[in-house]
């Protein structure tokens, strides 16, 4: 079982809706979660970290942390053609110390 | 967040050579990595740079392949030694600014022929 799985897709939305990109982690002990977008040819920049179990919303995203089930996913309201890109589920694990990227969902947002 | 410049940005090299990329951060970090990305796939971990120790290698990397230097808090280089065309990646330093969450550098592609 890989530490942190996400759907590679692509994931294909129309202009305007709602992309949901989700993600699961083994390691049940984890407390700091992340969701990066990497567009190609670029590096991965920080979208949103969430650390308690619930909703976090920041603009048009928002992340969803549910502990007891290990899932992790994020939501982009009002997608836009510029949202096309690879977003990474990012979990810090405590056993070993050090932060676990999934292999990205490619998101296409057509216009 | 911190400003994260990386040198090369990109070569291309012949094998057996070496390359060494730099990593500079505005600000004063503790933690600093080094990971590659290969063509498609994600992020793959190979060593924290520790200031003032030697890096910590995770598994599958070695010092003699992959040697680190991290000589004060804003700066860490990783050199990619007697390459092959398998080392052809990107590689991203990043840093953590607290609360376990890293910044990455723009990357340097590296293409080994």
């Amino acid at each position: 079982q890989k530490e942190v799985e996400q759907n590679s897709g692509p994931l294909s939305v129309p202009e305007g809706a709602i992309a949901s990109l989700n993600c699961t982690y083994s390691d049940r002990g984890s407390q700091s979660f992340f969701w990066y977008r990497q567009y190609s040819g670029k590096s991965p920049e920080l979208i949103m970290s969430i650390y308690s179990n619930g909703d976090k919303e920041d603009g048009r995203f928002t992340a969803q942390l549910n502990k007891a089930s290990q899932y992790v996913s994020l939501l982009i309201r009002d997608s836009q053609p510029s949202d096309s890109a690879t977003y990474l589920c990012a979990v810090f694990n405590t056993g070993g110390f050090k932060t676990i990227f999934g292999a990205g969902t490619r998101l296409f947002v057509k216009a | 967040s911190a400003v994260i410049s990386q040198k090369p940005s990109r070569d291309i090299c012949q094998r057996g050579t070496s390359l060494t990329i730099q990593c500079q951060v505005d600000s004063q970090v503790t933690m600093m990595f080094w990971y590659r990305q290969q063509p498609g796939q994600s992020l793959t971990l190979i060593a924290t740079a520790n200031q003032g120790s030697e890096a910590t290698y995770e598994s599958g990397f070695v010092i003699d392949k992959f040697p680190i230097s991290r000589p004060n808090l804003t700066f860490s280089t990783l050199t990619v030694s007697n390459m092959s065309p398998e080392d052809s990646s990107i590689y991203l330093c990043s840093v953590d600014l607290g609360e376990e969450t890293q910044y990455f550098g723009p990357g340097t592609r590296l293409l080994v022929l």
